[in-house]
């Protein structure tokens, strides 16, 4: 079935620093999704994204995290400066519709670790 | 706000066992309800969803009915295998836009032996 892909799997920091993190979506997909799972708790919803705008965030997305989809390329999360409280596994997901569809295909998470 | 309840963190079973993951919801629309499933290494798959107050999910021998009256979405499966070892999320999908979020439960750990 259609893949997510995400890149780097695992990423390895010292506070402070920027990272991004790159989420390769299905190839016609439309809408576009960052989710935060701390070890051992739920996963949660960042943001959405359509047409190049982000629609819906929630409060963990803070003023030091950004989202974009330059020219239909991989869709990024950065984050800058990085804190200790970032440290989780981070995933992506998309989907062709939107709530018409609602079926959200999720990649295999990076696994950050800010130091 | 909206919520999903998992208490059952994990579920030891054995082969042909039943199978029964307990999962309540929190909302004050019309949500719809999913259950996801989680295999080591990968993200969360789409196991069932159901969209409409008292019908029942199918998939793959797994099963769920959306019961408003009491706000419950239990999965179940009349006899698991080894393969079903994984990680199950019950959640919703609450609001009117077409740019929705996903509100996950904490996920119940199933682990079948051999």
């Amino acid at each position: 079935g259609p893949k997510v892909l995400q890149i780097p799997s695992h990423q390895i920091i010292d506070m402070g620093q920027m990272v991004t993190l790159n989420c390769d979506p299905v190839s016609n997909h439309l809408y576009f999704y960052w989710y935060k799972q701390i070890l051992g708790q739920q996963m949660e919803f960042l943001v959405n994204f359509y047409n190049g705008k982000v629609m819906e965030k929630s409060k963990l997305f803070k003023d030091q995290f950004s989202v974009e989809r330059p020219d239909g390329s991989y869709f990024t999360l950065k984050i800058q400066p990085t804190a200790l409280e970032d440290s989780a596994v981070y995933f992506c997901a998309s989907s062709l519709g939107g709530r018409r569809i609602m079926k959200q295909y999720f990649g295999p998470g990076t696994r950050l670790t800010v130091l | 706000g909206d919520s999903v309840t998992q208490k059952q963190g994990q579920v030891t079973l054995s082969e042909d066992d039943f199978l029964f993951i307990n999962c309540t919801y929190s909302t004050t629309t019309y949500p719809t309800l999913f259950w996801y499933v989680q295999y080591p290494g990968q993200g969360p798959q789409l196991l069932l969803k159901v969209t409409t107050a008292n019908n029942k999910g199918i998939s793959r021998g797994f099963e769920a009915t959306y019961d408003k009256g009491t706000t419950s979405f239990h999965l179940q499966k009349a006899s698991v295998q080894e393969s079903d070892s994984a990680v199950y999320f019950c959640a919703l999908v609450d609001g009117d836009t077409n740019a929705y979020k996903v509100i996950f439960g904490k996920g119940t750990h199933l682990h079948v032996l051999p």
